[in-house]
C-alpha cells in the first residue's frame, strides 16, 4: 500500500472557482503534511505544510489535515490562471518524504 | 535564493551505457536527494544523502548508485542503462533534521533508448 495516496485528476476549473485537492495516507504515526506545486518543465516548491490536525491558511491557500480519517486535503480560493500546475502532497515518514502521485490543475481564464 | 542545478535538461543515451547525472547546491545544505518522477507514480526516492561520503539507500535504489564527494554536489550513476530508467530525474536539497522543505532542481530528462 502506497504511504499517500492522491486523487489523480486531471482539474480543469473557471477563473474564481475554488479549487480542492485530496490525498489519503496510510500511517497515522504521520504528523507532518506538506503540499509541493510543481510548474511545468520544472521541479516542485514547497506551499505549505501542516503539523498534526487542523487547518492552516497563507493567502488564498488553505491546507487541511484530519487525521481521524487520514485525510489531507488543499483548498484554492478565487483561483488565478497562474495556479495552473501540479499539486503533490507529502509527509514525513522516517526522515524521508513520501509523494503522492500529483493532481494537474488548469484554471481557465 | 537557493538554487540547485543539473547538469542537463534533456539526455539522450542507449541501453548498457554508463550514466551520470550531476546535481549542485549552493546553499550549504547537508542533505541531498535524488528522485525520479513518472506519470501516475509521483516522485520515489533513489537515493539520499546526510553527509559527504554518507549515503542511504531509499525506496527504488536498485540499478542506480550515487557519489558524493563534495558537499555541494550529489551525483547519480546508472551504471547500465536500460529503457525502464526512461524517466524525469529530480535533485533536491535541504537542511537540518527538518525534512520537510526541499529545494528541487529542474530536473533531467532521461530518455534510454
Amino acid at each position: 500500500q502506497k504511504e499517500v495516496e492522491q486523487d489523480p485528476g486531471p482539474l480543469s476549473v473557471p477563473e474564481g472557482a475554488i479549487v480542492s485537492l485530496n490525498c489519503t495516507y496510510s500511517n497515522s504515526a504521520f504528523q507532518y503534511f506538506m503540499w509541493y506545486r510543481q510548474y511545468s518543465r520544472k521541479g516542485p516548491e514547497l506551499l505549505m505544510y501542516t503539523y498534526s490536525s487542523g487547518n492552516k491558511e497563507d493567502g488564498r491557500f488553505t491546507a487541511q489535515v484530519d487525521k481521524s480519517s487520514k485525510y489531507i486535503s488543499l483548498f484554492i480560493r478565487d483561483s488565478q490562471p497562474s495556479d495552473s500546475a501540479t499539486y503533490l502532497c507529502a509527509t514525513v515518514n522516517d526522515y524521508k518524504l513520501s509523494f503522492g502521485a500529483g493532481t494537474t490543475v488548469t484554471v481557465r481564464a | 535564493d537557493v538554487k540547485v542545478t543539473q547538469s542537463s535538461r534533456y539526455l539522450v543515451k542507449r541501453t548498457g551505457e554508463k550514466v551520470f547525472l550531476e546535481c549542485v547546491q549552493d546553499m550549504d545544505h547537508e542533505n541531498m536527494f535524488w528522485y525520479r518522477q513518472d506519470p501516475g507514480l509521483g516522485l520515489r526516492l533513489i537515493y539520499f544523502s546526510y553527509d559527504v561520503k554518507m549515503k542511504e539507500k531509499g525506496d527504488i535504489p536498485e540499478g542506480y548508485s550515487v557519489s558524493r564527494e563534495k558537499k555541494e554536489r550529489f551525483s547519480l550513476i546508472l551504471e547500465s542503462a536500460s529503457t525502464n530508467q526512461t524517466s524525469m530525474y529530480l535533485c533536491a536539497s535541504g537542511t537540518g533534521t527538518a525534512f520537510l522543505e526541499q529545494f528541487f532542481g529542474p530536473g533531467t530528462r532521461l530518455t534510454v533508448l
